[in-house]
């Protein structure tokens, strides 16, 4: 069965510009997740959804970081005003179960570099 | 604070040879703690997992080793191949969290020479 998808793959933005990265989760996870992963570096905690409610978004660096899940499938990630700082890979994971340790199936990534 | 510190960086290891990375977690509450294995632009996918009940676990050629009073635990590779070339992170959730958000390792670069 299909996996995890992410789009896009690549994204350059302008510093100041915003940006929308999408994850498509497998079909019926409850639970959805964004990492976000630094060159060289283990991924980063950013937000936890189950079904459409946004659980935890603790890992949320500011407040230009927002993330979706309106209909508990589809979720976007969105960056307003983008900075240098925000040049990471983005990761989305599903898991089956939601509020327990399950196996955390994971996206290829958006690489997203800011100029 | 870094939550979860894993070593060596970088590994080289010949063909057959055994592939050791270690980690170490502060948080006594972390009682899930899988490794991952990351090839260049691809996302992690889980390679095995354990829970602090057992202190091994293995799974073909790969083995966790688990030491709950030191709070380390440990991957081996036994025989390793150059398919094996990868990033590996180790990671530690818990499972008391209404999340199961994950804590990860900062990762070791695995080379396994021909």
């Amino acid at each position: 069965g299909a996996g995890v998808s992410q789009s896009p793959r690549y994204k350059v933005a302008k510093r100041g510009q915003d940006v929308a990265l999408r994850c498509d989760p497998i079909s019926g996870h409850v639970s959805l997740f964004w990492y976000q992963q630094a060159l060289g570096q283990g991924p980063e905690f950013l937000t936890y959804f189950q079904n459409e409610a946004q659980l935890d978004k603790s890992g949320l660096p500011s407040d230009r970081f927002f993330a979706e899940r309106p209909e508990g499938s589809v979720s976007t990630l969105k960056i307003q005003r983008t900075q240098q700082e925000d040049s990471a890979v983005y990761l989305c994971a599903s898991s089956f179960g939601g509020g327990r340790i399950d196996t955390q199936y994971f996206g290829p990534g958006t690489r997203l570099t800011v100029l | 604070q870094q939550q979860v510190k894993q070593s060596p960086q970088s590994l080289i290891v010949q063909k057959g040879g055994i592939s050791i990375i270690n980690c170490a977690y502060e948080n006594t509450a972390f009682d899930y703690f899988p490794w991952y294995q990351q090839f260049p632009g691809k996302g992690p996918a889980l390679l095995i997992a354990i829970r602090p009940d057992v202190s091994e676990k293995k799974e073909g050629r790969f083995t966790i080793s688990f030491n709950k009073s030191a709070k380390q635990f440990s991957l081996h590779i036994m025989d390793s191949q150059p398919g094996d070339s990868a990033t590996y992170f180790c990671a530690a959730s818990k499972g008391s969290s209404n999340t199961g958000k994950l804590i990860f390792g900062q990762g070791t670069t695995l080379q396994v020479k021909p």
